[in-house]
């Protein structure tokens, strides 16, 4: 059974505001990501990090931020949050083995809406 | 660069046999895998095949693997009405900075009527 977490699950603000969607795991991964899903499905790889102090910028550019101070924990800020911004946001980890077999387990996932 | 394609849809009778292909782009792959999404849930891996496999059999699930066309499918036996969920294929990829991150195809949207 994966254990990870994502907070909260879904998300209604206005314009402007700053945002921290929270992902945390309990599998010890070395390894996170964070996924963006269009309404019609298609995943968007957006930041990844390998470990501790480590953050990666994934295939679609993102005005959102992440962290990594503790292994457990990856959150995602947005400054300023638009109405562009509006998706749902994935959260995964995996045991990383040197890229030749990374099997995922993913949150349940955060729905954002921005009005 | 790396592409994973599927086709969007696939509609099937509770009880058929339901097939969802996928393409990919990278022969490097070592691994590739087939992930289930729920409504409402986050991605669940499914299956997955070693690239030097061409056929992977577990409960319900047949894998196939053609290399030489980069071909992959899914076959799920006696689809049942709690097999509706949309279907990822992904594969590895190999290049550069992005190295070990998987690439998704867009999802196959199953719906299974009864």
């Amino acid at each position: 059974e994966a254990d990870i977490y994502q907070t909260p699950r879904y998300l209604v603000i206005g314009t402007g505001k700053k945002i921290t969607l929270e992902c945390s795991q309990t599998m010890g991964h070395d390894k996170m990501y964070w996924y963006q899903q269009d309404p019609g499905m298609e995943l968007h790889l957006i930041h990844y990090s390998y470990g501790v102090n480590s953050t990666e910028k994934g295939d679609l550019s993102s005005e959102s931020t992440v962290s990594r101070i503790r292994t457990e924990h990856f959150p995602l800020t947005l400054e300023s949050a638009r109405p562009s911004h509006t998706s749902q946001y994935l959260c995964a980890s995996s045991l990383y083995v040197g890229g030749l077999d990374e099997k995922l387990f993913f949150g349940s996932g955060t729905q954002l809406s921005v009005l | 660069g790396e592409d994973v394609e599927q086709s969007l849809f696939l509609s099937v009778r509770e009880g058929d046999s339901s097939v969802i292909n996928c393409t990919y782009t990278d022969s490097s792959s070592t691994y590739l895998y087939w992930y289930k999404q729920e409504p409402g849930a986050g991605l669940q891996l499914l299956t997955y095949i070693f690239s030097n496999m061409d056929m992977k059999q577990d409960q319900r699930l047949t894998v196939l693997l053609n290399k030489k066309d980069k071909h992959l499918s899914l076959r799920i036996a006696d689809t049942q009405t709690g097999d509706s969920a949309i279907y990822f294929c992904a594969e590895s990829s190999n290049y550069g900075g992005s190295q070990g991150n998987l690439i998704f195809g867009k999802g196959t949207k199953l719906s299974v009527k009864p």
